[in-house]
């Protein structure tokens, strides 16, 4: 079956604009997290939607929001970029309670 | 709050040499324990888990075991290929949901042949 898809592979912003990335889960998973990557923080978890809700959060500012769609697509947006926002974005997908999160290959973010 | 550490890479190692990376964590519950490995421009795998204490995950002939009392999952291979070069990440989470996951820094491993 078809993995976790993240959309675009690489975006170039510049800073302060604002950039969407897009999630589709794997088919029947209704809950997907996303994570920031960078090489200073590692990998750090942003938050998380099950079904339209969020349901946990990480420890980032107001700037990163997200949402998602009834048919469990997400997207998370990032609003008045800075430099230090360039990271690796992943979306992962489950099916709770207790189940593996697969991750897609993730957005590259690079701001200017 | 719960942290994971791992130790620092990057690891060479020769082909079919052993392995161990090693991991602790602090939790304040009872946490799930995740192995994660991450090859050149993909995301993260799922390579092997533990969910109590004293389990062994195992997977691709890769172990690690779920030791409660040394708050470790040390990460072990008998013998490693060069196809196991990747970043390989300690997790773990106390959710019942396995969400969030907390990392660790990530240990890249090279394997020359």
């Amino acid at each position: 079956k078809a993995g976790v898809t993240q959309t675009p592979r690489y975006l170039i912003k510049t800073r302060g604009q604002q950039v969407t990335l897009s999630c589709s889960p794997i088919s029947g998973h209704r809950s997907v997290s996303w994570y920031q990557q960078t090489p200073g923080q590692g990998l750090q978890f942003l938050f998380e939607y099950f079904s339209e809700t969020q349901r946990n959060k990480g420890n980032f500012p107001g700037r990163f929001s997200g949402r998602q769609f009834s048919n469990s697509r997400s997207e998370m947006n990032v609003s008045t970029l800075e430099l230090g926002d360039s990271a690796l974005y992943l979306c992962a997908s489950s099916r709770p309670p207790n189940t593996e999160a697969f991750f897609g290959q993730g957005t590259r973010l690079t701001v200017v | 709050g719960d942290s994971v550490t791992q130790m620092e890479g990057p690891v060479t190692l020769s082909e079919e040499a052993f392995l161990t990376i090693n991991c602790t964590y602090t939790a304040t519950g009872y946490p799930s324990l995740f192995w994660y490995v991450q090859y050149p421009g993909e995301g993260l795998q799922l390579l092997l888990k533990a969910t109590k204490a004293d389990d062994k995950g195992s997977n691709k002939g890769f172990e690690a075991t779920y030791r409660k009392e040394t708050t470790s999952f040390h990460l072990e291979k008998g013998s490693v290929q060069v196809s196991d070069s990747a970043v390989y990440f300690c997790a773990l989470s106390e959710s019942e949901g396995n969400t969030p996951l907390v990392f660790g820094k990530g240990t890249r491993l090279s394997v020359i042949a």
